[in-house]
């Protein structure tokens, strides 16, 4: 069975520095997706950033990255330019292929606080 | 505009009671989700429907009942069986894999116990 370790509980960053949230996975999948999550007070959750395992390139979105190590199963998000509404949340998630019925699994989450 | 409505977003059931969770979809998705949060964890899966008329159990279904008669929608029954419904419902649609399979969240509903 698949499963998604995030080893931070907490974390916090100064305004307009740089933080990472780490991730690890477990698998024995060739092709599976992974996701960060975002889950602001309000508890919505919105997509930040996807990947592809078959993609070598890591994902950008603005000021939203990963480092995606396949072989060491890791995918660690890292936030730059951190803004207070960074403050959340944030889940990491694994998802076999689509003809797996799409299941996302989610590690226990990092709840980063963004201080000005 | 295009996304995924749940109702009520909060609910009190008292002991004994069946409630039902409402989750609807414009967004034109074949699968659908319901997820369970408690305090200090992650989301675990209930249910899950890939297609109208079909729905699988997901990791914590026990207590639990879906229907997915309509594409749009994938109400979710929280019945007297399950013994601890307090927490956060979070209903999700998938997209296509043009979309990177990236799976959607609703609001959430909160269903407290009283």
């Amino acid at each position: 069975a698949q499963t998604v370790t995030q080893s931070q509980p907490e974390m916090s960053v100064q305004e307009a520095e740089t933080v990472t949230l780490s991730c690890t996975y477990d698998t024995s999948e060739s092709n599976y997706y992974l996701f960060w999550y975002k889950q602001p007070p309000s508890r919505q959750m919105i997509l930040v950033i996807r990947q592809e395992a078959y993609k070598q390139q890591n994902a950008t979105e603005n000021r939203f990255s990963v480092n995606f190590q396949k072989a060491a199963k890791s995918f660690s998000l890292k936030i730059s330019d951190s803004q207070l509404g960074d403050t959340a949340m944030y889940f990491c998630a694994f998802m076999k292929s689509w003809d797996q019925g799409g299941k996302l699994i989610f590690g226990q989450g990092t709840e980063l606080s963004v201080k000005p | 505009d295009g996304g995924i409505t749940q109702s009520p977003k909060y609910l009190f059931r008292k002991e004994g009671q069946n409630v039902t969770l409402s989750c609807e979809q414009n967004l034109n998705h074949d699968a659908m989700y319901w997820y369970r949060q408690d305090p200090g964890q992650g989301l675990r899966l209930i249910y899950y429907s890939q297609i109208v008329n079909d729905f699988q159990k997901g990791d914590i279904a026990e207590g639990y009942s879906v229907s997915r008669e309509k594409k749009e929608s994938f109400p979710l029954t929280v019945t007297s069986a399950q013994k601890n419904p307090t927490a956060f419902y979070l209903c999700a649609s998938r997209g296509s894999y043009l979309t990177g399979n990236t799976i959607y969240f609703g609001e959430g509903s909160w269903l407290t116990v009283v």
